[in-house]
């Protein structure tokens, strides 16, 4: 079964150093997702691409963050300067853009970053 | 504006019936969702309803929608130690692609 890929699993920087996420989305899904889940939390949209365009990061925290997906398949999550804040579980999900399964989305293992 | 509100904890028996609950206020919420997060993991899909229905059965997993109420559930038959996690209840407003996460419920089950 096809699976999102996400890289590093887990991830302690420290606190001003630049740290940066990857993500390969299931073949085929156009719609890839970058969310937040701060510990006890439920996951909070940071970014959402439509094949390489980005169509939401009205949540993204554009003066540290930064997302990129080149070619419209795999993406880069990147922060710089990291703070003691973003200390969290950085999720990558991706679904169809059309058809019947659009609905789906599909979740990553996630990386954990713990910031010191 | 968009919410999801959950009860944290839930505790029960295997073998029992578990019902998680949820409630929305988003009214043009197209579908609903269930999540299951187990420690350290990500995100997996249990289920989820079209707003239009208010029930859908999958083998142990039920949901119940109450779409006045704004009011979700999930039932879990024959509860077992495999099914403790953090079930996550999710709606999908009407504009983007975009999923609302409720807190959390964690499950616990003992045997």
């Amino acid at each position: 079964e096809a699976e999102v890929a996400q890289s590093p699993r887990y991830k302690i920087t420290e606190k001003s150093q630049a740290v940066a996420f990857w993500c390969d989305p299931i073949s085929g899904h156009a719609t890839l997702y970058w969310y937040r889940q701060i510990l006890g939390q439920g996951p909070e949209l940071l970014v959402q691409f439509q094949d390489e365009s980005v169509v939401d990061d009205s949540q993204l925290p554009k003066d540290r963050f930064s997302a990129e997906r080149l070619k419209g398949v795999d993406s880069t999550l990147k922060i710089q300067p990291a703070e003691l804040g973003d200390s969290a579980m950085y999720l990558c999900a991706s679904s169809h853009t059309s058809g019947a399964k659009t609905y789906e989305q599909y979740f990553g293992p996630g990386t954990r970053l713990t910031v010191t | 504006g968009e919410d999801v509100e959950q009860s944290l904890f839930l505790s029960v028996r295997e073998g029992d019936s578990s019902v998680i609950n949820c409630t929305y206020t988003d009214s043009s919420s197209t579908y609903l969702y269930w999540y299951k997060q187990e420690p350290g993991a990500g995100l997996q899909l249990l289920t989820y309803i079209f707003s239009n229905m208010d029930m859908k059965q999958d083998q142990r997993l039920t949901v119940l929608l109450n779409k006045k109420d704004k009011h979700l559930s999930l039932r879990i038959a024959d509860t077992q130690t495999g099914d403790s996690a953090i079930y996550f209840c999710a709606e999908r407003p009407n504009q983007g692609g975009k999923l609302i996460f409720g807190q959390g419920t964690e499950l616990s089950v003992k045997p």
